[in-house]
């Protein structure tokens, strides 16, 4: 069982440019979020997603889409990379409310 | 204002001593669980234990409890016979309500570094 994956592991952008953060999981699970974490602080919710085609803003929306074409992928889009958004990104699923959340190992971002 | 409230950014303690890790948290919906998680230097996100807003007991988990005071509003970490590996960053976090979409909107709080000296 892979749990949840994320590729890249590290990536580096010039401001302007646009890429995709990958995400999968296994599991079959319906409930998956993406969080960014900057240096000593903790995790905010980006957006998240309920299930297939179903998604939804978290509290640090701006500059970055998503969409759930399926249960398995999670994909993050930064359309216009932006300094501010050098951080490391979590993508995260789990079964339910009262169930953990299971995390991927982290795509670290540095944007110049 | 900050839903999830850790005043603590820093402890050390010595190693075999117990450890309580506060976490304060502000709802006005009835139904709610807290989490705490572990993030070792590595970085991975580590699950500890969950908390239900309508559980009776406070949950245990090994060496990990959470002291629940609903009232209060606070749902402190314990850590009994802390080790040198419990060295790391720790997350209080919170989901409200029961709607279709309180599964995946989990809010965290700022964490605390907990060091454990040898």
């Amino acid at each position: 069982n892979a749990g949840v994956t994320q590729t890249p592991k590290f990536q580096v952008l010039k401001t302007g440019q646009s890429m995709t953060l990958q995400c999968a999981q296994d599991m079959n699970h319906e409930y998956m979020s993406w969080y960014r974490q900057d240096p000593g602080m903790g995790l905010r919710l980006i957006h998240y997603s309920v299930g297939a085609g179903i998604t939804d803003q978290g509290e640090v929306p701006n500059g970055y889409n998503v969409s759930r074409s399926t249960t398995e992928d999670f994909p993050l889009r930064l359309l216009s990379a932006a300094p501010s958004q050098t951080s490391v990104y979590f993508c995260a699923s789990t079964r339910g409310r009262k169930e953990t959340q299971y995390f991927g190992p982290g795509t670290r971002l540095l944007v110049l | 204002a900050q839903k999830i409230t850790q005043t603590q950014p820093g402890m050390f303690v010595q190693e075999k001593e117990a450890v309580t890790l506060d976490c304060t948290y502000d709802t006005s919906d009835p139904s709610y669980g807290l989490f705490w998680y572990k993030q070792p230097s590595s970085g991975e996100m580590i699950f500890l234990i969950y908390q239900g807003s309508y559980d009776q007991q406070n949950a245990t988990e090994g060496r990990y409890s959470l002291n629940f005071q609903k009232a209060r509003k606070s749902a402190n970490l314990v850590i009994s016979a802390s080790q040198l590996g419990d060295s790391a960053m720790y997350f209080c976090a919170m989901r409200e309500g029961e709607g279709y979409s309180s599964a995946s909107k989990i809010i965290f709080g700022s964490g605390t570094r907990l060091s454990i000296r040898p």
